[in-house]
C-alpha cells in the first residue's frame, strides 16, 4: 500500500534547529515535496527533492534518501512564525501527478 | 501573476442544497487538483484534472460529487444534496505543464447546517 509517516507533533525553542522526519512506502517514486500550512490557511510550497542529497534554501533545508524511503526537513534559527503544520507528500511514478500526503507535523515554536 | 483564486471563500448551505466551488488556476497552469481537509486533519486528495479531462478521480466519493475543468473558465467542484459531513475546507491547487509543484488557492470553507 501507499503510506507516508510523520510525527504528529513537535516542540522547539526560538532560535534553535529542528528536524522533521518523513518516511514513505509507495509503489513508485517520482519526487518528494514539503509544504508549510499555518492554521486556517492554504499550504505553501517549501521544497522538492527528486534526487538523493540535501537541498538548501535559506533557513530551510530538505534531505532525501530514496534507498531508505526517507526525507527530513531542517529548520534553522527558528522563529515564532515557523509555528505551523509541515506536510510531506510523495509523487508516485508514472504520468499521474497525484500526490500522496502525510498527515502533517504540527510544530510549536516557544519563546 | 495572480495566484490561484477560489470563490467563494466561505459558503453556507442547508442540508439537501447544492454547493458549487470555483477555482481559477494560475495563468499558464493547465493542471488542477482538488483536496478536502477537515479540522486538525491532513489533506485528502479528491480529483486531478487537465483541461476538459479528468485524469484521476480516485478520491472522489462515488455519489453527489463531480468536478470539471472546461476549456474556458474555472474548474468547478460540485456537491449535490449536501450533508453535514461535507462541511470542510476545500482547497484547489494548480501546476503548469512543465513542472510538478502544486500551488494552492486560499480554499473554500463549506458549512452545512
Amino acid at each position: 500500500g501507499q503510506n507516508i509517516d510523520q510525527p504528529t507533533e513537535m516542540t522547539a525553542t526560538e532560535g534553535a534547529i529542528v528536524q522533521i522526519n518523513c518516511t514513505y512506502q509507495t509503489s513508485g517514486f517520482n519526487g518528494l515535496f514539503w509544504y508549510q500550512q499555518h492554521a486556517g490557511e492554504a499550504p505553501t510550497f517549501l521544497s522538492y527533492n527528486v534526487l538523493d542529497g540535501l537541498e538548501e534554501k535559506g533557513r530551510f533545508s530538505s534531505f532525501l534518501s530514496r534507498s531508505k524511503g526517507y526525507s527530513y526537513l531542517l529548520l534553522k534559527e527558528l522563529q515564532m512564525k515557523d509555528s505551523a503544520s509541515y506536510l510531506c507528500a510523495v509523487r508516485d511514478a508514472g504520468n499521474n501527478r497525484k500526490l500522496i500526503w502525510g498527515l502533517g507535523t504540527s510544530l510549536a515554536v516557544n519563546p | 501573476n495572480a495566484g490561484v483564486m477560489q470563490n467563494p471563500r466561505h459558503l453556507v448551505r442547508r442540508r439537501g442544497q447544492e454547493a458549487r466551488l470555483r477555482c481559477s488556476p494560475m495563468k499558464g497552469h493547465s493542471h488542477v487538483y482538488w483536496y478536502r481537509q477537515l479540522p486538525e486533519e491532513g489533506l485528502k486528495f479528491m480529483v486531478y484534472l487537465q483541461k476538459e479531462n479528468i485524469i484521476d478521480e480516485s478520491g472522489m466519493p462515488k455519489e453527489r460529487f463531480s468536478a470539471e475543468f472546461p476549456k474556458e473558465g474555472p474548474s468547478i467542484l460540485r456537491i449535490q444534496q449536501v450533508v453535514r459531513g461535507d462541511s470542510a475546507a476545500y482547497f484547489c491547487a494548480s501546476s503548469p505543464p512543465e513542472i510538478e509543484t502544486q500551488y494552492f488557492g486560499p480554499g473554500t470553507r463549506l458549512l452545512v447546517l
